[in-house]
């Protein structure tokens, strides 16, 4: 079956500009997971959610980070007045519950200007 | 929260030759996940392992939740193995926390 994705692949924006991105998680998986790879780095924990709901939203380093997964689906990262620091891989990942195995999309390389 | 080492941090091998790679963990863990992540920057999952011993063709893991850590070995290695290898553990909640990864270079 059809694994995680993510759109676009590539966004380049320029400081200051609002982004989006897009994950289509593996179908019927209950949980979602977006993480933040720096260039070198392991990817850091940003938003959890389970269906519909934001349970976990710790790690979101900013109030201009917003993320939604509005019908328990498709889940939306959104970055408002982009940063030169915002420039990194966004990865999505997708599980059957809590604690199951984690699939992790292509990701979304940000380059902010 | 929980801490992650993985070690070493990179490795060179000649094609053919074996290596094991080692995580560490501050605490205890629901979940362990070994992943290959290839020069196109995708996570490939490699091992769900929380606890015990699973293999899958060339490549085996090991987890001692006890003894807080987990080795990932690669038998006979290949070119396309190479690439950066990341531990990653759920403690008390359901987000991974992740290694800084291995970088491991096979060369023909």
């Amino acid at each position: 079956g059809a694994g995680v994705s993510q759109s676009p692949r590539y966004k380049v924006a320029k400081r200051g500009q609002d982004v989006a991105l897009r994950c289509d998680p593996i179908s019927g998986h209950v949980s979602l997971f977006w993480y933040q790879q720096a260039l070198g780095q392991g990817p850091e924990f940003l938003t959890y959610f389970q269906n519909e709901a934001q349970l976990d939203k710790s790690g979101l380093p900013s109030d201009r980070f917003f993320a939604e997964r509005p019908e328990g689906s498709v889940s939306t990262l959104k970055i408002q007045r982009t940063q030169q620091e915002d420039s990194a891989v966004y990865l999505c990942a997708s599980a059957g519950g809590g604690t199951d195995t984690q699939y992790f999309g292509p990701g979304t390389r940000l380059t902010v200007l | 929260g929980i801490q992650v080492e993985q070690s070493p941090p990179d490795l060179i091998l000649q094609e053919g030759a074996n290596s094991t790679l080692r995580c560490n963990f501050s605490d205890s863990v629901n979940n362990l996940q070994w992943f290959h992540q290839n020069p196109w920057g995708q996570l490939i999952n490699l091992f769900y392992i929380p606890s015990g011993t699973k293999q899958n063709g060339r490549l085996s893991a090991t987890t001692v939740a006890t003894e807080r850590y987990s080795l990932l070995y690669i038998s006979s290695s290949q070119t396309t193995d190479s690439g950066v290898y990341f531990c990653a553990v759920q403690g008390g909640s359901e987000k991974l926390v992740f290694g800084k990864g291995m970088k491991l270079t096979v060369n023909p």
